[in-house]
């Protein structure tokens, strides 16, 4: 079974634009979920798309926004970028009814200049 | 509020020996679940071992052994046998109950990273 795909997995970016980040689950799973990992503020939960619906969100602002779509594939927009954003961030997918898995991706390594 | 704590910014080992790595949590909910995972250099999150609070025996997988102690509020991991691939950084994650509705929402440690001496 192939594991979480993320694309791609370096992005150099400037101040200002914007970013689009996209995961492919592990084929069955249902529910993806995103996080930032900096090294000053580790890593934070940014959100879970199930059945192409948000379930939850964490304490991020809105120009971090991010869809399911039928397939589960996810993806994760952030707009007008700012230099703290530069971040690894990370996509889990998880089966349905399964909370005890949680299976992350290689990550996306964000730089912003 | 879930909080987990990870007091060892990094620790050493000789190779074939074990380690210890510790985590202590704090929550309010009565059902809840731990994870450690393994962060090479890479950067992807590599699952070892997960534990659930009403587990009663403290869970194993291969090399990696989960040490449970509920009223300590602690679930420090343990590697037995340690391998130069073991060095990474490791972080303890927490999720809370399923009917919280927010059950896949992970809280992490700050990690420690672990090197394993030849």
């Amino acid at each position: 079974k192939a594991g979480v795909t993320q694309t791609p997995r370096y992005l150099i970016k400037t101040r200002g634009q914007q970013v689009t980040l996209s995961c492919s689950p592990i084929s069955g799973h249902r529910s993806v979920s995103w996080y930032q990992q900096t090294p000053g503020q580790g890593l934070q939960f940014l959100f879970e798309y199930f059945s192409e619906t948000q379930r939850n969100k964490g304490n991020f602002p809105g120009r971090f926004s991010g869809r399911q779509f039928s397939n589960s594939r996810s993806e994760m927009n952030v707009s007008t970028l700012e230099l703290g954003d530069s971040a690894l961030y990370l996509c889990a997918s998880s089966p349905n009814r399964v909370e005890n898995e949680q299976y992350f991706g290689p990550g996306t390594r964000l730089t912003v200049t | 509020a879930q909080k987990i704590t990870q007091t060892q910014p990094g620790m050493f080992v000789q190779e074939k020996e074990a380690v210890t790595l510790d985590c202590t949590y704090d929550t309010s909910d009565q059902s809840y679940g731990l994870f450690w995972y393994k962060q090479p250099s890479s950067g992807e999150m590599i699952f070892l071992i997960y534990q659930g609070s009403y587990d009663e025996q403290n869970a194993t997988e291969g090399r990696y052994s989960l040490n449970f102690q509920k009223a300590r509020k602690s679930a420090n991991l343990v590697i037995s046998a340690s391998q130069l691939g073991d060095s990474a950084m490791y972080f303890c994650a927490m999720r809370p109950g399923t009917l919280s509705g927010s059950a896949r929402q992970l809280t992490f440690g700050s990690g420690t990273q672990l090197t394993v001496l030849p």
